[in-house]
């Protein structure tokens, strides 16, 4: 089984702050890697998948890249609303494990 | 506007059944593949099963193989998950999700509000 590891678990950043979040691969998936933002209480909401195409209505402040068994999102300039947790999912569909970002 | 409306969470004796709804409204559902994505309290995200358009593909995760079926009724534009010998572990929220399009099966492009599934004596 493909498993996926997000680094880091927790980070803590200010508004305006560049913030890249890290998901690898125990194996290579090519692009097939998707990104989803989760609020609490709230159903997770897609960003991004096949690595770097931005779902719809996605602000372009969120942006992914990567391929094989490394892969990054990155957002650019957080807002506030960017305060939440972030899950990476493989084209196996299981999820990593999630990188909660919270106000520093 | 897409909407998937979850339905049929509660309160179940470990070793005890349930059954989970998710009516999709919207979209032309019989369309579009689906899955059951699970949250335990304060935990990451599960993926539980997958079924395509037409049912004729299922997947499911080994946590849940040979207790959790799923299933849909196209005519009544709606998902399914049959829950049986639920355990402690199965406590969760879970969530319908629907897959964006053919050839991207990992991507869940709408979800449901979710509904909360407590396995406890």
């Amino acid at each position: 089984d493909i498993q996926l590891t997000q680094s880091p678990s927790f980070l803590s950043a200010s508004v305006g702050d560049r913030v890249t979040i890290t998901c690898r691969a125990s194996q290579g998936i090519s692009s097939y890697l998707a990104w989803y933002q989760q609020k609490p209480g709230k159903a997770p909401k897609l960003l991004i998948y096949a690595a770097s195409t931005l779902q719809s209505g996605v602000p372009s402040r969120f942006s992914g890249s990567g391929s094989g068994t490394e892969f990054t999102l990155t957002i650019s300039s957080l807002q506030p609303e960017d305060f939440a947790t972030y899950y990476c999912q493989q084209l196996r569909l299981t999820f990593g494990g999630g990188t909660k970002v919270e106000i520093k | 506007e897409v909407q998937l409306v979850e339905s049929g969470g509660g309160l179940v004796q470990p070793g005890g059944s349930l059954r989970l709804s998710c009516a999709a409204s919207g979209f032309t559902f019989s369309s579009y593949s689906m899955n059951w994505v699970r949250q335990a309290p304060g935990k990451g995200l599960e993926w539980v099963s997958y079924i395509s358009s037409s049912s004729s593909t299922i997947y499911y995760a080994d946590s849940v193989k040979g207790r959790f079926t799923i299933s849909r009724d196209n005519a009544k534009n709606s998902l399914y998950l049959q829950m049986n010998s639920l355990r402690a572990e199965d406590t969760a929220v879970y969530y319908c999700a629907r897959v964006a399009r053919d050839g991207y099966n990992y991507v869940f492009d709408y979800w449901g509000q979710g509904t909360l599934v407590t396995v406890s004596s």
